[in-house]
């Protein structure tokens, strides 16, 4: 199975902060990388599939990067409604593997 | 609207079963693959089963293979989760995921709580 290694696991920034949240895999996962939003006692949101592309309806300030093993989700602006935990997913091969989280929280 | 209504949760002794359903509204059913997936109470997420639109082939990671039966009801737009011998590691919120055109995992319901304990 593929690992994936999140980083970092807990994270506090200000409102306007650039906040960056990486994963890596164990192994090459070509691109097939997806992230996302869980709110406290709420279903987890897709933000980001296939490591780059916008899911309809999240706000342009979440991008996503990467390539190999290694990417990267980006919030360019931290809002407050952007407190949750965060999650990468691998759909390279099966079975699919999680992240462990990361959770924001605003400083 | 994407909508994904989980029901069946609750309390059950170890070794026993527990069927678990989701109705799904706002897309065509039968067109999608579909998936289960939990969340153990302060734990990260696992992928618990898969089936294609048409029910004709299942997919398991070990943990749940032997046990764990998925299986549909696309006239009745119904997605389900049929647990056997089950185990207190499988104390969980179960969510059912709708893997879409670009991506597994797009829309997920609010999950329903199962608890595995004598």
């Amino acid at each position: 199975d593929i690992q994936m290694t999140q980083s970092p696991s807990f994270l506090s920034a200000s409102v306007g902060d650039r906040v960056t949240i990486n994963c890596k895999a164990s192994q090459n996962i070509n691109k097939y990388l997806n992230w996302y939003q869980q709110k406290l006692g709420e279903a987890p949101k897709l933000l980001i599939y296939n490591t780059n592309n916008l899911q309809t309806g999240i706000p342009s300030r979440f991008s996503g990067s990467g390539s190999g093993t290694d990417y990267t989700l980006t919030i360019s602006s931290l809002q407050p409604e952007d407190v949750a935990t965060y999650f990468c997913l691998q759909h390279s091969s099966r079975p699919d593997t999680f992240g462990a989280g990361t959770k924001l929280e605003l400083k | 609207e994407v909508q994904l209504v989980e029901t069946g949760g609750g309390l059950v002794q170890p070794g026993r079963s527990l069927k678990l359903s989701c109705v799904a509204s706002g897309f065509t059913f039968n067109n999608y693959w579909m998936s289960w997936t939990r969340q153990a109470p302060g734990k990260g997420l696992e992928w618990v089963a898969s089936i294609t639109n048409s029910g004709g082939s299942t997919y398991y990671p070990d943990s749940v293979k032997g046990r764990f039966t998925i299986s549909r009801d696309n006239a009745q737009n119904t997605l389900y989760l049929q647990m056997n011998s089950l185990r207190s590691e499988d104390t969980a919120t179960y969510y059912c995921t709708r893997d879409g055109d670009s991506s597994p995992f797009d829309y997920w319901g609010q999950g329903v709580m199962v608890t595995v304990s004598s």
